[in-house]
């Protein structure tokens, strides 16, 4: 069965640092890959998604993620924050391209300081 | 409308009562899903529909849930005799079509709160 970890549930940066927000997957097929982010009583927006082709995807408001296959990891990353980017980020997998279920991480709250 | 619309936004409900939670899709939009999503957790899928059709119930917790989009569009997910570990956010999203290609757009959930 496939399954998310993200390795931090909060991590705190302070505004202009960059950022890593990690995750990695388990899973015995080929996977898609993606991260949403979730503000306050928002639903979930997506920022990048991996499907297939270049391992290094670039998403919206300046964050790139790369798919290490052989590391089964998709880190989030963005080489300067801004206080509007405190947000909760979730990784999601899915083993299903027929329909696109998927399966979210635990969620990595990321609290940027001025 | 220009997103996906769930209602109510909150509910509380005492243990053992019904409740109904609508979402409506992006017009056109073809495949809808429901997640849970527990307090300080990711959303968990629930269940998927393609038109009317309801595909994948996999992750309904029990029988006291059931999900219903009899037209192909508006969609309603009901749970019966409410326990406090129903207490939730439970997001509603739907896409242009099917597959992992096409992206969802997420309505801002319905938050449950069982008393």
């Amino acid at each position: 069965a496939q399954s998310v970890t993200q390795l931090d549930s909060q991590v705190p940066v302070f505004e202009e640092a960059p950022v890593e927000l990690r995750c990695n997957y388990s899973s015995s097929v080929s996977v898609y890959l993606f991260w949403y982010v979730q503000y306050p009583n928002q639903g979930l927006q997506l920022l990048l998604k991996y499907l297939s082709g270049s391992t290094l995807v670039k998403g919206i408001n300046g964050f790139e993620a790369e798919f290490n296959k052989s590391q089964t990891s998709f880190h989030l990353r963005k080489p300067s924050v801004h206080i509007s980017d405190t947000a909760e980020y979730f990784c999601a997998v899915s083993e299903v391209p027929q329909t696109g279920k998927l399966i979210f991480g635990q969620g990595t709250t990321l609290q940027v300081k001025p | 409308g220009a997103g996906v619309s769930q209602s109510p936004r909150y509910k509380v409900a005492k243990r053992g009562q019904d409740v109904a939670l609508r979402c409506d899709p992006i017009s056109g939009h073809v495949s809808l899903f429901w997640y849970q999503q527990a307090l300080g957790q990711g959303p968990e899928f629930l269940t998927y529909f393609q038109n009317e059709a309801q595909l994948d119930k996999s992750g309904l917790p029990s029988d006291r849930f059931f999900a219903e989009r009899p037209e192909g569009s508006v969609s309603t997910l009901k749970i019966q005799r409410t326990q406090q570990e129903d207490s939730a956010v439970y997001l509603c999203a739907s896409s242009l079509a099917t597959g992992v290609g096409y992206g969802y757009t997420f309505g801002s959930g319905t938050r449950l709160t069982v008393v």
